[in-house]
């Protein structure tokens, strides 16, 4: 059975600062890792990570993927209170399906 | 352009009885998903398709029932609902790309309580 885990499952912070978010998987037959933000409705793409070592960036978010670990991590640079949401993330395996196996999530809170 | 459309937004149901979630999509995706979140929890596939006419289970398909007659349409049948099936559902889709890529486009999601 696939799984992915993240940590931590919650994280409050204040405005300014940089956080980073794990995010660990065990996915038969590995193909991508994908991350997205909720904020109280339906997930919003963030980022796919198929590469290892291979940093994707977007604003002040950036993931990078360590397929020899199995991890990846998202780092969110001079947070802002609109960073506020769930971020989860996603082990994809390859195959006709593409299905995904979702982390919990990690509940990041930034504070004015 | 409407993207994924499910409906109802929110349903109250009381154990033993019957619903459906509509879930209808006008991106032309081959691949459509339903989702389950509990909360403080990811999502949890129930059932997946590939195309007109195939479904499949996901991790948690106990309980629910699928169909898939036309590309645009992907109901969510629960046949006698339990308290456990309270969650917010989502129904999700991707188009078929030649990278394999699985972006997901979700719906907005629907509100399930069973009492």
């Amino acid at each position: 059975e696939d799984k992915v885990v993240q940590s931590p499952l919650s994280l409050v912070v204040h405005e300014g600062d940089t956080v980073t978010l794990n995010c660990s998987y065990e996915v038969t037959n590995f193909r991508s890792l994908l991350w997205y933000k909720q904020e109280k409705k339906a997930p919003t793409f963030l980022f796919m990570l198929t590469s290892s070592g291979i940093e994707k960036k977007s604003g002040r978010l950036s993931s990078i993927l360590d397929k020899k670990e199995l991890f990846s991590i998202l780092n969110i640079t001079a947070t802002q209170t609109g960073d506020s949401a769930v971020y989860l993330c996603a082990g994809m395996r390859s195959g006709s399906a593409r299905q995904l196996t979702f982390g919990s999530g990690t509940q990041l809170t930034v504070l004015p | 352009n409407a993207g994924v459309t499910q409906t109802p937004k929110f349903r109250i149901l009381k154990i033993g009885q019957s619903m459906t979630l509509q879930c209808t999509q006008d991106m032309n995706h081959n691949y459509m998903y339903w989702y389950r979140q509990d909360p403080g929890m990811g999502l949890k596939l129930i059932y997946y398709s590939v195309g007109a006419g195939i479904t499949d289970k996901g991790e948690v398909p106990n309980g629910y029932n699928v169909s898939r007659s036309t590309t645009e349409d992907f109901p969510l049948r629960l046949e006698l609902a339990a308290p456990s099936q309270t969650s917010v559902y989502f129904c999700a889709s991707t188009e078929t790309g030649i990278s394999g890529a699985n972006v997901l486009t979700f719906g907005a999601g629907s509100r399930l309580t069973v009492l």
